[in-house]
């Protein structure tokens, strides 16, 4: 099956600092890549949607400046996290759709952000 | 807007029972897909079962199964003879075609005893 690499799976940064984390699609090309939050015990709430070679699509409410997007290829799109602080704090998921198709939607393993 | 509803925060079952998972939906569209992914303590997203709104014969794969009544807007997961390795978050998920947007419920915890 497909694969979507993430990374890192976990990081912690001091506050005021940025962190990049990386979603791969290993084996196929995906034109739309979607970043996910994760608090605990809740659902996944979508936060952007990544279109490769344009600018990324934010969900209402969530800061542009703030969690940068990047989709610079078929097969990689970054997520930023700017001047984080500890409310940042979160589980980031990204997952990626199959190019010609709809509904295969592959995701990644996620990362841990910690912001002291 | 889609919305997904999960009434059930929890459920159990005991090993190598039956469990169904219900899901409630709303959308406006006629042409959508719908998804339970299953997420185990590692966190790793799994699709679990998929359905096309537009067949009527109900997905299986498996143990896992889905009684999906279009009228109702409802899609469920019945899990067969469960296994320890069941045991995870659920997300029943809906996706409208034409759409990027994967909509999930806010899940269902299940355990499954020995």
């Amino acid at each position: 099956g497909a694969v979507v690499s993430q990374h890192p799976s976990w990081v912690i940064c001091k506050s005021g600092t940025s962190v990049k984390i990386e979603c791969r699609s290993l084996d196929f090309q995906a034109t739309t890549m979607f970043w996910y939050r994760q608090f605990p015990k809740q659902s996944l709430m979508l936060m952007a949607t990544s279109n490769e070679g344009s600018k990324a699509t934010y969900e209402q409410g969530v800061e542009k400046d703030k969690f940068l997007i990047n989709h610079a290829s078929l097969t990689l799109s970054t997520l930023t996290v700017t001047s984080a602080h500890p409310e940042d704090s979160s589980f980031y998921i990204c997952s990626a759709r199959e190019f010609g198709t709809n509904e295969k939607l592959f995701f990644g393993s996620g990362t841990q952000l910690s912001v002291l | 807007a889609q919305t997904v509803t999960q009434s059930q925060p929890e459920m159990s079952v005991q090993e190598a029972e039956t469990v169904t998972l219900s899901c409630t939906y709303d959308t406006s569209e006629s042409d959508y897909y719908l998804f339970w992914y299953k997420q185990p303590p590692s966190r790793q997203m799994i699709l679990v079962i998929r359905q096309e709104a537009y067949k009527q014969q109900n997905a299986t794969e498996n143990r896992f199964s889905v009684n999906f009544q279009k009228a109702a807007k409802s899609f469920s997961l019945k899990i067969s003879d469960s296994q320890l390795g069941d045991a995870a978050m659920y997300f029943c998920s809906v996706l409208q075609g034409g759409s990027e947007k994967l909509v999930f419920g806010k899940g269902t915890k299940l355990t499954v005893n020995p």
